[in-house]
């Protein structure tokens, strides 16, 4: 079974750049979508983004300019950059993985999540 | 974009049957997927590709989807039911989340 963790600072300053890391274990890196998902307090969940097993990257419109997912095979990780972060950035934040099957995908795993705050 | 409407709240009797709808254009044309989040864990999937349930998930648990909405089906609730509820499709090879909805169980 596939197992997801998040890793990355708890606490980022305005305007500065968020930056996770999700590392894949008991699994391999290939043949899944690797997400970025967050959630707001009191909020919904949010799609960040995505990166493909084969390097294709496909990021939510509302968040596109900020975002960049990036995968290093070798590790098994996949991570996240937010740039210019403000007080809306604040979430938890979760990697999940997305199975792709004919017309569809759904998340089956997800991380336990890791709570980022933007704050001076 | 394509967006997803859920209603805010839903309450349900405990042992009886709470329907969550998620509404969205032709949604019949989409393989819809429903989560289920509680304060402080991560989502767990619950139903897959409308009508399909993990083998961890009891079958109190079940989908539907016809028309321009889909409904999660809760039958017996019980007090571990209580949570949120996100539906979610894939649109344009992206992933789009419903609105969600409480699900309170009384």
């Amino acid at each position: 079974q596939v197992q997801l963790q998040e890793s990355g600072p708890g606490l980022v300053k305005p305007s500065e750049t968020l930056s996770l890391t999700c590392t894949v274990s008991a699994g391999s890196i290939s043949s899944y979508y690797w997400n970025w998902i967050r959630q707001p307090p009191g909020k919904g969940l949010e799609w960040i983004g995505y990166i493909y097993y084969s390097g294709t990257t496909n990021y939510n419109p509302s968040l596109k300019s900020r975002v960049t997912i990036s995968l290093d095979t070798s590790k098994n990780q996949f991570s996240l950059k937010l740039s210019s972060v403000t007080a809306a950035d604040t979430a938890v934040y979760y990697c999940a993985s997305g199975v792709a099957v004919t017309g569809t995908s759904y998340f089956d795993y997800w991380g336990q999540g890791t709570l980022v705050t933007v704050s001076s | 974009s394509y967006e997803l409407t859920q209603p805010l709240s839903v309450s349900v009797a405990l042992g009886q049957t709470a329907r969550i709808t998620c509404g969205g254009s032709n949604i019949r044309s989409k393989n819809v997927h429903w989560y289920q989040k509680k304060p402080g864990q991560a989502p767990v999937l619950v139903v897959y590709r409308d009508n399909n349930r993990p083998s961890e998930i009891p079958e109190r648990f079940s989908g539907s989807n016809s028309g321009n909405t889909a409904t999660l089906t809760i039958s017996r609730a019980q007090a571990g039911d209580e949570a949120d509820y996100f539906c979610q499709v894939w649109d344009s090879s992206a992933y789009v989340f419903g609105t969600g909805t409480k699900v309170t169980v009384l």
